[in-house]
């Protein structure tokens, strides 16, 4: 099983500036990588596919990058309802393994 | 695209946690693969499996032997079944349309609103 390790556990951003989320695979899963969003009490949202395509609705302030092992989502202005859990994901190898969530809030 | 879950909130020890999840806006009888995650304080999200409309079904190894994910087409709406529960099933679980884009693993591109499911006496 590929294991991912996402860091920080939690990112203190205020609104207006940047976050940048780091996603790091216990081997190589090439571009096989997806970020989700997750707020609360809903249903989580699938933010970035493929590494770095933004998924259909998704702003362009979202964006992701890397390949291989190593991978960064990036938010460029952090909006109010940007804060929330982030997760990746690999689905380069059966099954999907998630990483373990970075907490995104105001700093 | 939409999927809302529903089923029962509390589960007895040894147990069977039933849940149910409805697919409204799209057809389960596509390509897409149709999934169940759980969300646990202790392993984070991890997927416990997925069915086709054609019956074929993988199970997560660590689960399968209490697994039994089933579809009923004709309400468009598919099921999970976790037999002899104990606390460290105590969990969110989600429903997700699972989509392979390319790759032996699937992403998740719609997922139900989630129900929390506490195993307890």
């Amino acid at each position: 099983e590929i294991v991912m390790t996402q860091s920080p556990a939690t990112l203190s951003v205020s609104p207006g500036e940047r976050g940048t989320l780091t996603c790091r695979a216990s081997q190589s899963i090439s571009f096989n990588l997806a970020w989700y969003q997750h707020e609360p009490g809903q249903a989580p949202r699938l933010l970035i596919y493929g590494a770095s395509i933004r998924a259909t609705g998704i702003p362009a302030r979202f964006s992701g990058s890397g390949s291989g092992t190593e991978f960064t989502l990036t938010i460029s202005s952090l909006q109010s309802e940007d804060f929330a859990v982030y997760y990746c994901q690999q689905y380069n190898k059966w099954p999907g393994t998630f990483g373990q969530g970075t907490k995104v809030e105001v700093k | 695209v939409q999927l809302q879950q529903s089923g029962p909130g509390l589960v007895k020890p040894s147990g069977t946690l039933s849940l149910m999840c409805t697919v409204s806006g799209a057809s389960l009888i596509t390509h897409n693969w149709w999934s169940w995650v759980r969300q646990t304080p202790g392993k984070g999200l991890e997927w416990i499996g997925e069915i086709h409309h054609s019956g074929r079904i993988n199970y997560n190894p660590a689960l399968r032997s209490r697994v039994i994910i089933s579809v009923d087409k004709s309400k468009n709406q598919f099921s999970l079944k976790l037999s002899s529960v104990t606390a460290a099933d105590t969990a969110v679980y989600y429903c997700a349309r699972a989509e392979f884009i390319g790759a032996v693993g699937a992403l998740f591109d719609y997922w139900g609103q989630g129900t929390v499911v506490t195993v307890s006496s």
